[in-house]
Order: structure tokens, then C-alpha cells, then sequence
């Protein structure tokens, strides 16, 4: 089992839908948990931290977070055509390092 | 966010040679800074753990004497790839953690995509 998972997608949504993001991790010792955006051949952008259980919103995106079902979500609401990305979980792990999953592709479509 | 800057962004080099990438933190001081490798269509993968004023610390199967870091200050950690080879082609990227509202978060540099013919 992978530690951090996510499906590779593509997942395509039409303009002005909501894109859902899954991913589930292995250790249940977690605290931190990230969701960062990569464009095509650029470095990874943090979008959303989220460390206690429940739901964040920020702008369009809101995270959540279930540690008993070690399961973080990322939606997009009023999904653009910019937001056509690589979407990357992260859940940081003992000694502050960051593990990845493999990242889910978005297609918004016009 | 923070900003964290790398240098260079490209790099094509000979196999055999070394090529020294820079990673600074702009407007924060970074103890810790972090630096990925990431090949094509595939994740991030942590190769070590910089740490200023001390040794680095690596990842499991990563060669500490081919790939040399060095965290002089609390703004520069360089990674040098010593004797490139072919297969060492790769997108680096740096990091470093910092404080956020709540607990801390990862901030990376924008990346060097290094060419090794």
C-alpha cells in the first residue's frame, strides 16, 4: 500500500462545475496535510493546509480533512480553465518531510 | 506565501561534469530547507533534508556523495550533482518550511530542469 494515494485521473469537469479530489494516506500518526496545484513542467504551488478535522474553505477550494477515515478531499467550486492542473496531496510525516501522492490530473473543460 | 528562489532554472551539461543549483529563501530565514527530484509524469520524491549549519540528512537509496549539499546560511542551501550521468536528468526543486497561521508549510523554489547529455 502506497502512503499517500490519489487517483491519477484525468478527471474532466465542464467550466463552472465542481471538481472533487480524493486522497487517503497510511499513517494514521499525520498531522499535516496539504494540497498543492502543478502546472505542466512548473514546481508545485501550495493551495490549501489543513490540520484538524473538518472543512476549509478558501475562495473556491475547500479541503477536508477525516483522520478516522484517514481521508483528505479537495473540491473546486465554479471550476475555470486555469485550474487545469496536476492537484498533488501531501501529509507530512515524522521529521517534517512531505510525502506525495502521485497527483490528480484536471481537465476543466469550456 | 514565502518565496523561495532557484538558480539556475536550466541546465544542460556533459555527462562526467558537476552543476551546482542554488536555492534561497527571499524574505525568511530557513534552519531547514528540502530538495525533491521529480522525473516525468511522476510524483515528487524527497531526496534530503537540509539543514543549516549541520550535515544533511538524505533519503533512503539516495548516493550523499554524488549529490552534495551545503546550508551555509539561514537564506542558501546548494545541491551539487557530482559527475552527472545521463540518467540523473531530472526536475530539481527546493523548499523550505515555514510558519504558517496554524502550523507549518512547505513553500518550493520554482525549479532547475537539468539536461545531462
Amino acid at each position: 500500500q502506497k502512503e499517500v494515494e490519489q487517483n491519477s485521473g484525468p478527471l474532466s469537469v465542464p467550466e463552472g462545475a465542481i471538481a472533487s479530489l480524493n486522497c487517503t494516506y497510511s499513517d494514521r500518526g499525520s498531522q499535516s496535510f496539504f494540497w498543492y496545484r502543478q502546472y505542466s513542467g512548473k514546481s508545485p504551488e501550495l493551495i490549501m493546509s489543513i490540520y484538524s478535522n473538518g472543512d476549509k474553505e478558501d475562495g473556491r477550494f475547500t479541503a477536508q480533512l477525516n483522520k478516522a477515515s484517514q481521508y483528505v478531499s479537495l473540491l473546486i467550486r465554479d471550476s475555470q480553465p486555469s485550474d487545469s492542473a496536476t492537484y498533488l496531496c501531501a501529509v507530512e510525516r515524522a521529521g517534517n518531510k512531505l510525502t506525495f501522492g502521485g497527483g490528480t490530473r484536471v481537465l476543466v473543460k469550456p | 506565501g514565502a518565496v523561495v528562489s532557484q538558480h539556475p532554472s536550466r541546465v544542460i551539461c556533459k555527462s562526467g561534469t558537476s552543476v551546482k543549483i542554488e536555492c534561497r529563501s527571499l524574505d525568511f530565514q530557513a534552519t531547514t530547507m528540502f530538495w525533491y527530484r521529480q522525473f516525468p509524469k511522476q510524483s515528487l520524491m524527497l531526496m534530503a533534508t537540509s539543514n543549516e549549519g549541520s550535515k544533511a540528512t538524505y533519503e533512503q537509496g539516495v548516493e550523499k556523495d554524488k549529490f552534495l549539499i551545503n546550508h551555509a546560511s539561514l537564506t542558501l542551501s546548494t545541491l551539487t550533482v557530482t559527475s552527472a550521468h545521463p540518467e540523473d536528468s531530472s526536475f530539481y526543486i527546493c523548499s523550505a518550511r515555514v510558519p504558517g497561521l496554524v502550523g507549518y508549510e512547505q513553500f518550493f523554489g520554482p525549479g532547475t530542469r537539468l539536461t545531462v547529455l
